[in-house]
């Protein structure tokens, strides 16, 4: 079975600093997608950056990178220059199939992340 | 605007009620899900709809009964539910195909409250 793993509940940084977000998964597929999500107090859940198992480079997206390790099965995400507003919960997850057509996506616990002036 | 709306947004309900939470989209996805969110749980996926057919039931109690009447929309009806069943209740689609990410566009939820 897959699964995510968030090892962080929460992390602390000051605004302008760069953090990174933990995540490992376990998959036996060869073929597989990472993504990353921003979940503010509101509770919508925010898109924030993809990265296909066979993609040879790093996902960016802004402030937004993907610290892939295919070997070590880690998918990081880094956010530069940290802001007031990236205050919220993030959460890993990796798409699934389905036993018919389509896939979900099954998620890790989450980070909290805080960030303050 | 997310494309993709949760009515209510907020519900509070006795535990002999009947209910429905509803989620609507017009991005032209074909495949819409009912996630469950409980505090320092991961979310749960509930239900997978696909081109309005059920592909995935994840071993989810009866008192909760999804309806997908058309592409667009999709309902969670509830009775007899729990106090365990408070949660945040999200809702999510995707489009046709795999495409390049097959990533899921959320609702900003419905927060169930039993009391």
């Amino acid at each position: 079975a897959q699964k995510i793993t968030q090892t962080q509940p929460g992390m602390f940084v000051q605004e302008k600093e760069a953090v990174t977000l933990d995540c490992t998964y376990d998959t036996s597929d060869q073929s597989y997608g990472l993504f990353w999500y921003k979940q503010p107090s509101s509770g919508e859940m925010i898109f924030l950056i993809y990265q296909g198992s066979y993609d040879e480079q790093n996902a960016t997206e802004g402030r937004y990178s993907l610290n892939f390790q295919k070997a070590r099965k880690s998918a990081n995400l880094v956010i530069s220059a940290s802001q007031l507003g990236d205050s919220a919960m993030y959460f890993c997850a990796m798409r699934e199939h389905m036993n018919q057509a389509g896939t979900a996506l099954i998620f890790g616990k989450g980070t909290t992340l805080s960030v303050s002036s | 605007e997310t494309g993709v709306t949760q009515t209510p947004r907020h519900l509070v309900m006795g535990m002999t009620n009947k209910k429905s939470l509803k989620c609507e989209q017009h991005l032209g996805h074909n495949a819409m899900y009912w996630y469950k969110q409980s505090a320092k749980k991961p979310l749960e996926l509930m239900f997978v709809y696909s081109l309005e057919e059920r592909v995935e039931n994840n071993s989810v109690p009866s008192r909760f009964s999804p309806e997908c009447p058309n592409s667009s929309h999709l309902f969670l009806h509830l009775h007899t539910l729990q106090p365990e069943d408070s949660a945040l209740y999200l809702c999510a689609s995707s489009p046709p195909g795999q495409g390049a990410s097959g990533e899921l566009f959320f609702g900003e939820g419905s927060r169930l409250t039993v009391l």
